[in-house]
């Protein structure tokens, strides 16, 4: 059973500090990797893709790949309250995605 | 379309009636999946549809729920006799396909079951 794990939160991140998102992932042939954000009531909405291992910088946002240890990550620079809404991990196992559950972001004033 | 498609946005049905609910797929997209979202949970998979390839219906929860693509594009998910429990937001997203998995959502569809 492939798996993606994520902390499911709530992670509380002061307005301008650094919000650093973390999921694992269990297939260790997967070659890539997504993160989506879904406000409340909306869909998810793709926001990062990797594929290398390192960092990849889009923005505020990098989102970081390490497949020998099967983790990647998702940092948010400047937060801003607009950022606060969950943000979910997706993995390609064998074509198909593989989710993890999500970590509700708050970002506080 | 310039996204994926989904319609209708709400449905509320009767208990015990069948519903089907419709995506059409960003053009060209050959992989289109079915999810369900229950309120404040993740996301469920449904179903997976890839070209011409026999669908990956490992997800569906029970045999009321049925899903088609026809042409491989527009598919409709079918849910017969309908229960309270059935009652979630259904997400459809699409993909290139084989080699690219980067999914787009449709903006869903809300079925309440009363």
């Amino acid at each position: 059973q492939k798996e993606v794990e994520q902390n499911s939160g709530p992670l509380s991140v002061p307005e301008g500090a650094i919000a650093s998102l973390n999921c694992t992932y269990s297939d260790r042939v997967s070659q890539s990797f997504f993160w989506y954000r879904q406000y409340s009531g909306k869909s998810p909405e793709l926001i990062m893709s990797i594929y290398s291992n390192g960092d990849k910088e889009d923005g505020r946002f990098t989102a970081q790949l390490n497949k020998a240890s099967q983790y990647v990550s998702l940092l948010i620079r400047d937060s801003q309250p607009s950022d606060s809404a969950t943000y979910l991990c997706a993995v390609d196992s064998n074509y198909q995605l593989i989710w993890g559950a999500g970590t509700k972001l708050i970002i506080k004033p | 379309g310039a996204g994926v498609s989904q319609s209708p946005s709400n449905k509320v049905t009767e208990k015990g009636k069948d519903v089907e609910l419709r995506c059409d797929p960003i053009s060209g997209h050959t992989a289109l999946y079915w999810y369900r979202q229950s309120l404040g949970q993740g996301l469920e998979f449904l179903i997976y549809f890839q070209g011409n390839s026999a669908p990956d219906k490992s997800g569906l929860p029970s045999d009321r729920f049925s899903a088609e693509r026809t042409g491989g594009s527009v598919s409709t998910l079918t849910i017969q006799r309908t229960q309270q429990e059935d009652s979630a937001v259904y997400l459809c997203a699409s993909s290139h396909g084989t080699g690219n998995t980067e999914a787009f959502f449709g903006q869903g569809t809300r079925l309440t079951v009363v």
